[in-house]
């Protein structure tokens, strides 16, 4: 079982419909979670961090967590083909500095 | 300039060949993070630095790979005797500060563009 899991898709969507992306990690004990978008040939830019179970909302984003189903989730409202990019999901573990990604899901948004 | 910074940004090099990849953080972060992303992977933690020390190498594929961080600034990513395998792009990161209590504008990590090592 991989540490953080994401499917990789393509996950397709169209315009202006909620994107729902979805991310599992096998550390109960992690603590923090953090959603990146990253765009073809273009490093990682953060998008949410998340803490607390329950959600989290900035603009069209919401991030979601549920410790007790070791489950984070990031809707993105009103999709734009702009937000065509891979998603991906991190986890700092319990008691560590490390960061462990998942291998990020493919995002199209179809105009 | 205030954002992190790698150099070089492509390298190509010969299977055995010594290579230096050094990432620039944002100014006043103090830990910094080196990570190796492959085609359709996420990118892999290889080491993390808290101030010149490094808090986790843990992360590190094996002994050919080496970082250092000599004033707490600026990192070296040194890699030996190279091997097409080592063929990816790395990541260097940096945040204010990763103490395992600090609150989330402490932990946010910024990337920096990457370099592309290529290994012939």
């Amino acid at each position: 079982q991989k540490e953080v899991e994401q499917n990789s898709g393509p996950l397709s969507v169209p315009e202006g419909a909620i994107a729902s992306l979805n991310c599992t990690y096998s550390d109960r004990g992690s603590q923090s979670f953090f959603w990146y978008r990253q765009y073809s040939g273009k490093s990682p830019e953060l998008i949410m961090f998340i803490y607390s179970n329950g959600d989290k909302e900035d603009g069209r984003f919401t991030a979601q967590l549920n410790k007790a189903s070791q489950y984070v989730s990031l809707l993105i409202r009103d999709s734009q083909p702009s937000d065509s990019a891979t998603y991906l999901c991190a986890v700092r573990g319990s008691g560590t500095y490390k960061y462990i990604f998942g291998t990020g899901t493919r995002l199209k948004v179809l105009a | 300039g205030a954002g992190v910074s790698q150099t070089p940004s492509n390298k190509v090099t010969e299977k055995g060949k010594y290579v230096e990849l050094r990432c620039d953080p944002i100014s006043g972060h103090t830990a910094l993070y080196w990570y190796r992303q492959s085609l359709g992977q996420g990118p892999e933690f290889l080491i993390y630095f808290q101030g010149t020390g490094a808090a986790d190498d843990s992360g590190l594929p094996n002994d050919r790979f080496f970082a250092v961080r000599p004033e707490g600034s600026v990192s070296t990513l040194k890699i030996q005797r190279t091997e097409r395998g080592d063929s990816a792009v790395y990541l260097c990161a940096s945040s204010l500060h990763a103490g395992l209590a600090g609150g989330p504008s402490y932990n946010e990590q910024f990337f920096g563009p990457g370099t592309r090592l290529t290994v012939l």
